[in-house]
């Protein structure tokens, strides 16, 4: 079956500090991945994609790292902030075959914010 | 607010009972889905719906009933739950049937089965 693991279920770090969240996975036939953001009491938020043909990509603050020869991802997070903390999954998914539109989903890494 | 409104937020219900979730979406998105998120496991997904037909049902019990009457809708009715059955659940919406960044979740539904 599918999975999708995450290395650490909880990371914590000092405000200001770079934050890095890691996540392997076991489909090497996955064509995109997702991190999502969910704060307590809320729904998941998307935050970032990387496509399977690129290695990284960068938005605000944040950064995906894609390492397909090992089958990692990881979510770096520049000048963590405490409005960070929160649970982050990495998801990954297929456009292709029975897998399409389903999105696999890790466990999830508490992050935790000190100030 | 992510356009993907819940209701009820929590919901506490005996296993005799019979109950239904709401799901709303003011996206304009022509998919929508169930997940469940149970304490330390991944999120499951449970239904898919694309242009108002399931296209996925991913082995739930089928105490567990979707209906999907227009693309901005979507309800899970439940009907006998089990204790194990207790979770947050998740209502999505995407336009077209792949999630990606289109995908909008919820707040979710904290059920509680006594």
């Amino acid at each position: 079956g599918e999975s999708v693991g995450l290395h650490l279920p909880t990371l914590s770090v000092q405000e200001g500090d770079n934050s890095i969240i890691n996540c392997a996975y076991s489909n090497s036939a996955s064509d995109y991945f997702i991190w999502y953001k969910q704060e307590s009491g809320k729904g998941p938020q998307f935050i970032i994609d990387i496509r399977s043909n690129m290695d990284k990509r960068q938005g605000q603050r944040v950064t995906v790292l894609l390492n397909k020869t090992v089958k990692h991802l990881s979510l770096q997070i520049a000048a963590t902030q405490p409005g960070d903390s929160a649970v982050y999954f990495c998801a990954f998914g297929s456009d292709r075959g029975s897998t399409l539109g389903r999105l696999y989903f890790g466990r999830g890494t508490q992050l935790t914010v000190w100030p | 607010e992510t356009g993907v409104t819940q209701t009820p937020r929590h919901l506490v219900m005996g296993m005799t009972n019979k109950k239904s979730l709401k799901c709303e979406q003011h996206l304009g998105h022509n998919a929508m889905y169930w997940y469940k998120q149970s304490a330390k496991k991944p999120l499951e997904l449970m239904f898919v719906y694309s242009l108002e037909e399931r296209v996925e049902n991913n082995s739930v019990p089928s105490r567990f009933s979707p209906e999907c009457p227009n693309s901005s809708h979507l309800f899970l009715h439940l009907h006998t739950l089990q204790p194990e059955d207790s979770a947050l659940y998740l209502c999505a919406s995407s336009q077209g049937q792949r999630m990606n960044t289109e995908a909008f979740f919820g707040q979710g539904t904290r059920l509680t089965v006594v």
